[in-house]
């Protein structure tokens, strides 16, 4: 899992109630992302964020909010508009070399969060 | 736009058997392709991934993968699956030119690999 860390590893809400997912990196990347895992469906990406103080909708970023401050955070917002938001989430990054994002993507632990 | 695909929901091999893990592709200029794998309740790791060059690229744990542009394929295999090896593996692609990195994965493959 490198040096990114996503905390809590488990994390349990009401619904109705915002939370949010920690990601922290220590690679000194400037890339970062949010995925969104479900049984069966491969990873979907939420949020992209290429450099600080700029992110980018991915391809469900409904009912998510994101925040970029820092180079080494990117912290996502669960809101009570996701209406099915009981998932694993994964928080990844990826250098940046010659102004363009590298290659592959390095990932985070992950953190489930269980709505009920 | 780009697509992955990944066929086998699930591969079963016996230990010592080669394995193979197919994945195929669709992307409107070259493609970049990468593999990695996931074990239970655990973030995803990179295996390998090809770029250009050579079109059998070698990743770690003794995993390899051969680039067929014209089948548009990028199938992971292993000359001697271990019991260690059984994970979840995923195969993903990026189009040369995605200038945010966007990764699309495939549905995953689950691997079992018995004694």
């Amino acid at each position: 899992d490198g040096g990114i860390t996503q905390s809590p590893k488990y994390l349990f809400r009401k619904e109705g109630q915002n939370v949010t997912l920690s990601c922290e990196q220590n690679l000194n990347h400037d890339a970062m992302y949010w995925y969104r895992q479900d049984p069966g469906q491969g990873l979907r990406l939420i949020y992209y964020s290429q450099i600080v103080n700029d992110f980018q909708k991915g391809d469900i970023a409904e009912g998510y909010s994101v925040s970029r401050e820092k180079k080494e955070s990117f912290p996502l917002t669960v809101t009570s508009a996701q209406k099915n938001p009981t998932a694993f989430y994964l928080c990844a990054s990826s250098p940046r070399r010659r102004g363009k994002p590298d290659y592959e993507q390095y990932f985070g632990p992950g953190t489930r969060l269980t709505v009920t | 736009a780009q697509s992955v695909a990944q066929p086998e929901d699930q591969v079963n091999v016996a230990e010592g058997n080669p394995l193979t893990v197919k994945c195929t592709y669709s992307v409107s200029g070259n493609p970049y392709l990468f593999w990695y794998v996931q074990y239970p309740n655990r973030g995803l790791q990179f295996l390998l991934k090809y770029i250009t060059g050579d079109n059998l690229v070698k990743g770690s744990y003794g995993f390899e993968a051969e680039f067929n542009k014209s089948q548009t394929s990028f199938h992971l295999k292993k000359p001697s699956a271990l019991v260690s090896d059984s994970a979840l593996y995923f195969c993903a692609v990026r189009e040369s030119d995605n200038a945010g990195n966007m990764l699309t994965f495939g549905g995953g493959t689950r691997l079992m690999v018995k004694p």
